[in-house]
């Protein structure tokens, strides 16, 4: 138990589907991240809220559209995937301020046929 | 800008064998220094951490000293397991309010009996 749940677990999806991953935390934490995990590639941060709002977007293509409706959960909404996209993308929260880590839950494997 | 360079693996050692895991980061700011540990299928999880030059930062036998005048912050075991079989991740925040973590590529770790 992480303490941040991710679902589903796995996802397989053509690229003209809509699908939406899910997170959420159980930590009472303010911020919240999507990071986009790819085989050989460091972790890369996609998206940052703090308290509900939007303070980071890592120049990540429109198809990815993230949502947040609370401190407690964050939504990825994806549309007309690539395959590039294939990856495990993973959902971590945290307190925010200087020397707090990020929880990170066990992730999505989303693979674009 | 915010960097982290950590030693390419992958590292295969035996049971009970000395383990060093280099990581070294740009000196901006006043970063607070990670290392998580991921196994496979899961998320990341957190190892240590130190949040001060020459801070200690220990957790399960792994130990990581911040040295601000090397710039470096190593992992080290003294006697690796076949438990401890997983991707080590080196990580700096961007010190002050921005909470914002920038990792290294990872390190595959393989302890074998």
């Amino acid at each position: 138990e992480t303490g941040v749940t991710q679902t589903p677990r796995h996802l397989v999806m053509g690229m003209t589907n809509k699908k939406s991953l899910k997170c959420e935390q159980h930590l009472g934490h303010n911020a919240m991240y999507w990071y986009k995990q790819s085989a050989k590639k460091p972790l890369e941060l996609m998206f940052v809220y703090n308290f509900k709002e939007q303070t980071e977007n890592n120049s990540v293509p429109s198809r990815f559209s993230p949502e947040c409706p609370n401190s407690s959960h964050l939504f990825l909404h994806l549309h007309t995937l690539q395959p590039e996209d294939s990856a495990l993308y993973l959902c971590a929260s945290s307190q925010g301020s200087q020397g707090w880590p990020q929880h990170f839950g066990d992730g999505t494997r989303l693979s674009i046929l | 800008g915010d960097s982290v360079t950590q030693m390419e693996g992958p590292v295969t050692l035996s049971e009970e064998a000395f383990l060093t895991i280099n990581c070294t980061y740009t000196a901006t700011g006043y970063p607070s220094l990670f290392w998580y540990v991921q196994y496979p299928g899961e998320g990341l999880q957190l190892l240590l951490k130190a949040t001060k030059a020459d801070d200690k930062g220990s957790n399960k036998g792994f130990e990581a000293t911040y040295r601000k005048e090397t710039t470096s912050f190593h992992l080290e075991k003294g006697s690796v397991q076949v438990s401890d079989s997983a991707v080590y991740f080196c990580a700096r925040n961007s010190g002050g309010s921005n909470y914002k973590l920038t990792f290294g590529k990872g390190t595959l770790l393989t302890v074998n009996p």
